[in-house]
């Protein structure tokens, strides 16, 4: 099972968007609408801020929302804040003749400068 | 409120074994699929394994596939992951969270740190 492909690092001015791409195949993302997103600060565990493709967990900003076309999801951050500087994480079941489980992106630093 | 505490971590020789545990609380464990996901110094989240609620099923990593058992004791709700032939690149912290969706969910653990080293 092959990981999941982000860009290593994206960055952006406080107020403005950003998007932060996740590739997979017809594995994973192309075939299910189940990719999670995560944000991680440094010595912190995870903090699930998509399920499910687009969904939030109660307590997450709307400003984050995720979307998917074909083999690529998307998790977009609006307005910016100094505090969405982190690590984030793309995951997606996967289901295949050869593998079932979960696959994780390599993650994306975010800077917000 | 919903709790995951990992323990069992630490330093272990090249070829070793070490037993996780995540012990469960504020939910109904029985009732909900489990994950193990690491994460070594400095890199990104890997998934490791996972297990449906009764236990009857389980998946793993392809870099863990025949070293490591993930399995649970819903009666005592905890969830454990025993680990074996352990390799230098196994040294992660070890996370365990609750499932959503087929994937980790909103709840995580802390993690414990597995150290693999002579």
């Amino acid at each position: 099972q092959s990981a999941l492909t982000q860009p290593a690092s994206v960055s952006g001015s406080p107020g403005q968007s950003i998007t932060i791409s996740c590739t997979g195949t017809s594995s994973d993302v192309g075939s299910y609408n189940l990719v999670s997103w995560y944000q991680q600060h440094p010595g912190k565990a995870p903090k699930l801020m998509i399920y499910e493709g687009s969904k939030r967990p109660s307590g997450v900003s709307n400003r984050f929302s995720g979307s998917k076309s074909g083999n690529t999801a998307s998790l977009t951050i609006s307005g910016l804040q100094a505090e969405d500087e982190a690590d984030y994480y793309c995951c997606s079941y996967a289901g295949s003749s050869t593998f079932e489980g979960v696959v994780f992106g390599g993650g994306t630093k975010l800077t917000v400068l | 409120e919903v709790q995951l505490v990992e323990s069992g971590g630490g330093l272990v020789q090249p070829g070793g074994s070490l037993r996780l545990s995540c012990a469960a609380s504020g939910f109904t464990f029985s009732s909900y699929w489990m994950h193990w996901v690491r994460q070594a110094p400095g890199k990104g989240l890997v998934w490791v394994s996972r297990i449906n609620s009764d236990g009857s099923s389980t998946s793993y990593a392809d870099s863990v596939k025949g070293r490591f058992t993930i399995s649970r004791d819903n009666a005592k709700n905890t969830l454990y992951l025993q680990m074996n032939s352990l390799r230098a690149e196994d040294t992660a912290v070890y996370y365990c969270a609750r499932d959503r969706s087929g994937s980790p969910g909103r709840w995580w653990g802390q993690g414990t740190l597995v150290t693999v080293s002579s």
